[in-house]
């Protein structure tokens, strides 16, 4: 149980243009889901908290208008990421939790290269 | 605020020697502890966890990892490690009672060589 997915795995774009990236959740209601930026060879820094059918809620720093985050239902959320620069370039991971849970459930992560 | 120290980036260690991962944290009130293990280009996967209760947590692939409050910390071990437990592991908290977002140590990786 406790399965989160994503997608896509692995996008490559050019600049200026946007991109959608859909997390999951497939066998549980997620009531809140996270986003997640990954640099290479650190640890994960929270971008945006979301609840279903709530706005996001963004960490300092983290661009609300670049960074779109959509939790339209129990399973699902977006992160658009809007005019794509290269220094977006990261590996993206959503996270998910239940009513109640303590953990969260991360997903396998989404690598973006913007040339 | 919490915070959570991961004081080793690398761990270098043979395949069926016993391994520690230390992780220590700072909070002014009671958290959550958690260990997560990430292998490569691939998203985190929970390892096990503490909420409450007894203070040794095990995982099903023979990590363990012991909540010590006094000197808050929340080390992982293992007694014999195999060559797929080489990945990143992170330690994380959060705050107990309502959920709470996680806050991360910056990682250890576990490197096990034959």
């Amino acid at each position: 149980g406790a399965v989160v997915s994503q997608h896509p795995s692995r996008v490559i774009c050019k600049s200026g243009t946007s991109v959608k990236i859909e997390c999951r959740s497939l066998d549980f209601q997620a009531t809140t889901m996270f986003w997640y930026r990954q640099f290479p060879k650190q640890s994960l820094m929270l971008m945006a908290t979301s609840n279903e059918g709530s706005k996001a809620t963004y960490e300092q720093g983290v661009e609300k208008d670049k960074f779109l985050i959509n939790h339209a239902s129990l399973t699902l959320s977006t992160l658009t990421v809007t005019s794509a620069h290269p220094e977006d370039s990261s590996f993206y991971i959503c996270s998910a939790t239940a009513r109640g849970a303590y953990a969260q459930y991360f997903g396998p992560g989404t690598r973006l290269l913007v040339l | 605020a919490q915070s959570v120290t991961q004081l080793d980036s690398q761990v270098p260690v043979f395949e069926e020697a016993p391994v520690e991962l230390r992780c220590n944290y700072s909070s002014s009130v009671s958290v959550y502890l958690f260990w997560y293990v990430q292998y490569p280009n691939q998203g985190l996967q929970l390892l096990l966890k503490y909420l409450s209760g007894s203070t040794l947590v095990e995982s099903i692939n023979g990590f363990e990892a012991e909540f010590n409050k006094s000197q808050t910390s929340f080390h992982l071990r293992k007694p014999s490690v195999h060559i797929s437990d080489t990945a990143e592991y992170f330690c994380a908290v959060s705050l107990t009672g309502r959920y709470s977002t996680l806050t991360f140590g910056k990682g250890t990786m576990l490197l096990v060589s034959p």
